[in-house]
C-alpha cells in the first residue's frame, strides 16, 4: 500500500535558523497537504499542492511539490519559537479521497 | 467557518466497557468523515472512512466489530470503542470534508484522548 515517509524525524534549531522537512511517497500523488500539530493539539491545515513542480509561499513558509508528484518539502525561513510543533504531510493517491499521513517531523526551536 | 467538534475531549474508562465518541461538523455539511488514531509521538493512522447513510469503510487491520462507526447525518459521526482494553488507549481524531467537495481539504476535530484502565 501507499507509504509516506518524512525526514528528518526530529530537528532542533536555534531561533533564526532555517528548517526543512522532506516528504516522500511510495506512489504518485494526486495532491499533497501539509499540516502542523502543536503539542497537545490537533492537526491544522496549512496548504494543499496539486500541480507538478508547484511552489507556494506563506510568509516564512515555502512549500514545494516535486515534478514527479512523489515528493514534497516544507521550508521555514528564520524559525521562531512559535514554529514549534510536528509537521505532517498527507498525500492522496489518484482514484481515492483518502489521505495517508507522513511520519511527521518534530521541530523544536531553541530561543 | 468549517469547525469540527468532538465530544468528549477526554475519557477514562474501565477495561471491558464501551465508549462512544462524537464528531460533529458545526457549520457545514460533511459528505465524508474520517477517523484517525494517534499514539504518542506518532503519526495519524486512518482507521475508517465514514459516509453519511452508508456503512463505513475500514482500513486493513482495523476491527470493524470493535470500532463501530455510525454516520447518521451530514453533521454527525460516532465512533464506539467496544469492550475497550488498555491497548486501545490513544488519541482519536476525526476529520470532515465539506459538501459539496471543493478542495479535498479536511477539517480536524480537537481529538478525544481515551485512557482505558
Amino acid at each position: 500500500g501507499q507509504q509516506v515517509m518524512q525526514i528528518p524525524q526530529y530537528q532542533h534549531v536555534q531561533e533564526g535558523e532555517d528548517f526543512t522537512t522532506y516528504c516522500n511517497s511510495s506512489t504518485t500523488l494526486s495532491n499533497i497537504q501539509w499540516y502542523k500539530q502543536r503539542p497537545g493539539g490537533h492537526p491544522v491545515f496549512l496548504i494543499q499542492l496539486v500541480k507538478s513542480g508547484e511552489v507556494k509561499k506563506q510568509k516564512r513558509l515555502t512549500f514545494q511539490f516535486g515534478e514527479a508528484k512523489k515528493n514534497s518539502s516544507l521550508h521555514i525561513t528564520a524559525t521562531q519559537t512559535t514554529d514549534v510543533g510536528t509537521y505532517f504531510c498527507a498525500g492522496r493517491g489518484s482514484g481515492t479521497y483518502k489521505y495517508i499521513f507522513g511520519t511527521g517531523t518534530r521541530l523544536k526551536v531553541l530561543a | 467557518g468549517a469547525v469540527v467538534s468532538q465530544h468528549p475531549s477526554w475519557v477514562i474508562c474501565k477495561s471491558g466497557t464501551s465508549v462512544k465518541i462524537e464528531c460533529r461538523s458545526l457549520d457545514f455539511q460533511a459528505t465524508t468523515m474520517f477517523w484517525y488514531r494517534q499514539f504518542p509521538k506518532q503519526s495519524l493512522m486512518l482507521m475508517a472512512t465514514s459516509n453519511e447513510g452508508s456503512k463505513a469503510t475500514y482500513e486493513q487491520g482495523v476491527e470493524k466489530d470493535k470500532f463501530l462507526i455510525n454516520h447518521a447525518s451530514l453533521t454527525l459521526s460516532t465512533l464506539t470503542v467496544t469492550s475497550a482494553h488498555p491497548e486501545d488507549s490513544s488519541f482519536y481524531i476525526c476529520s470532515a470534508r465539506e459538501r459539496p467537495i471543493t478542495s479535498y481539504e479536511q477539517y480536524f476535530g480537537p481529538g478525544t484522548r481515551l485512557t482505558v484502565t
